[in-house]
């Protein structure tokens, strides 16, 4: 069946613009997380949302960054006034529920942002 | 609080060599543990998992035991092939909360034949 799917796979933006990231999580899950992977940083945890309930923001490193999610299924990533900081690829992941034992998360391709 | 370090790369290896990327964790409580593989121009794939102490995880070759008493998850294959040429990621999670998972910062494997 159809995995994660992101988009767009790169953007390309000036210092100070607003940015928009995509993510279709694969059908049925209620878990979606967003990391960010750059380099020296390794792979960041962002947000997570589980269902209908109040994402877990704990992660957003800066309150330029937000996230929603629609009808528990797309969600897109806003980053307001970018930074040459921002830049990195930023990974999706999606799982059948968060609080279970086992919870193997299946990651999309990711968006390659870069801040001129 | 909860983190993941892995063996520093780059690694280079020849066809048919033995593989250890090291990796260690420090976590409250009882994590899941977990080997992804970024293999070149693709996505983050889970590679195996254990989830209690002793267990053992394994696919395509690779194994990792879940060491509680050294708090560690190493991977090991036996002979390793060109096309296991990836960075490897070590990671954990809590499985309360928000689940996310934790990194190490990658080590990237390249076999030479």
């Amino acid at each position: 069946g159809a995995g994660v799917s992101q988009s767009p796979s790169n953007k390309v933006t000036e210092k100070g613009k607003d940015v928009e990231l995509r993510c279709d999580p694969i059908s049925g899950h209620t878990a979606l997380y967003w990391y960010r992977q750059s380099l020296g940083q390794g792979l960041e945890f962002l947000i997570y949302f589980q269902g209908n309930s109040a994402p877990d923001k704990s992660g957003l490193p800066s309150d330029r960054f937000s996230a929603e999610r629609t009808g528990g299924s797309v969600s897109t990533l806003t980053i307001q006034r970018t930074q040459q900081e921002d830049s990195a690829v930023y990974l999706c992941a999606s799982s059948l529920e968060a609080g279970v034992a086992i919870n193997e998360q299946f990651f999309g391709p990711g968006t390659r942002l870069t801040v001129l | 609080g909860n983190s993941v370090t892995q063996m520093e790369g780059p690694v280079t290896l020849s066809e048919e060599a033995f593989l250890t990327i090291n990796c260690t964790y420090t976590a409250t409580g009882y994590p899941s543990l977990f080997w992804y593989v970024q293999y070149p121009g693709e996505g983050l794939q889970l590679l195996l998992k254990a989830t209690k102490a002793d267990d053992k995880g394994s696919n395509k070759g690779f194994e990792a035991t879940y060491r509680k008493e050294t708090t560690s998850f190493h991977l090991e294959k036996g002979s390793v092939q060109v096309s296991d040429s990836a960075v490897y990621f070590c990671a954990l999670n809590q499985r309360t909360g928000a689940n996310n998972l934790f990194f190490g910062t990658g080590t990237r494997l390249t076999v030479i034949p």
